[in-house]
């Protein structure tokens, strides 16, 4: 079964400028979720997603960052303008709905994309 | 809120030696999950053990072991007899239970701490 995965690995951009980060969750979760580290910081929590549904969003920083899940598939995180404080790595996670967890539905996470804003 | 605090930013074991990872959190909630990951060079996140708040039996798993003191609100990590593979960065993270519903939690994580492991 393929894992969470991140599409860039790596982005570098300028200040200013847009990037849309991809997430592909495990087949079938229902739960989506993206955090961020900031150089050397904790990995803070920015938002989830229930289906195609934003569950929580208290962890968005500011209006400059937009996610989406349509279809409740796949989820991007679209950046705009960047500027240099969002430098990071940003993980997505998944997790299967709550009703078919035996105990605890587990975060599974992807690789991260490492975002360099210049 | 939540907090998790790992003060150990950066530890340096040599190849064999037991090494400890320090974890103190801070929650209101009665009931809590307590996680720890690692993150080895390739970036993913590596779930390694979760631990329910009303079980502070401490636990055992090979070279692993943890343990749990909800007196003092620490949740430390000890690895025994290091190898260089365990060279990593080590998460630890903090999850409330949301009540009978069991929806899915969001994770409260430290800063984490660097481990490297000298031949």
């Amino acid at each position: 079964e393929a894992g969470v995965t991140q599409f860039p690995s790596h982005s570098v951009i300028e200040k200013g400028q847009t990037v849309t980060l991809r997430c592909d969750p495990i087949s079938g979760h229902d739960n989506l979720y993206w955090y961020r580290r900031v150089m050397g910081k904790e990995i803070k929590f920015l938002l989830h997603f229930v289906k195609e549904s934003k569950q929580d969003e208290s962890g968005m920083p500011n209006n400059r960052f937009l996610a989406e899940r349509t279809g409740g598939t796949y989820s991007t995180l679209k950046v705009q303008p960047a500027e240099l404080e969002d430098s990071g790595v940003y993980f997505c996670a998944s997790s299967q709905d709550y009703r078919r967890a035996p105990t605890y539905n587990e975060q599974f996470f992807g690789p991260g994309t490492r975002l360099t804003v210049l | 809120a939540q907090k998790v605090t790992q003060a150990q930013t950066e530890i340096s074991v040599v190849e064999k030696e037991d090494v400890t990872l320090d974890c103190v959190y801070e929650t209101r909630d009665t009931t809590y999950y307590l996680f720890w990951y690692k993150q080895p060079p390739s970036g993913e996140l590596v779930f390694l053990i979760r631990r329910n708040s009303f079980d502070e039996q401490n636990e055992i798993s090979g070279r692993y072991s943890w343990n749990f003191q909800k007196s003092t609100s620490s949740f430390n990590f000890t690895i025994t007899a290091s190898q260089v593979v365990d060279s990593a960065v080590y998460f630890c993270a903090l999850s409330e239970i949301k009540g009978s519903s069991g929806s899915a939690r969001q994770l409260t994580f430290g800063s984490g701490t660097q481990l490297t492991v000298l031949p």
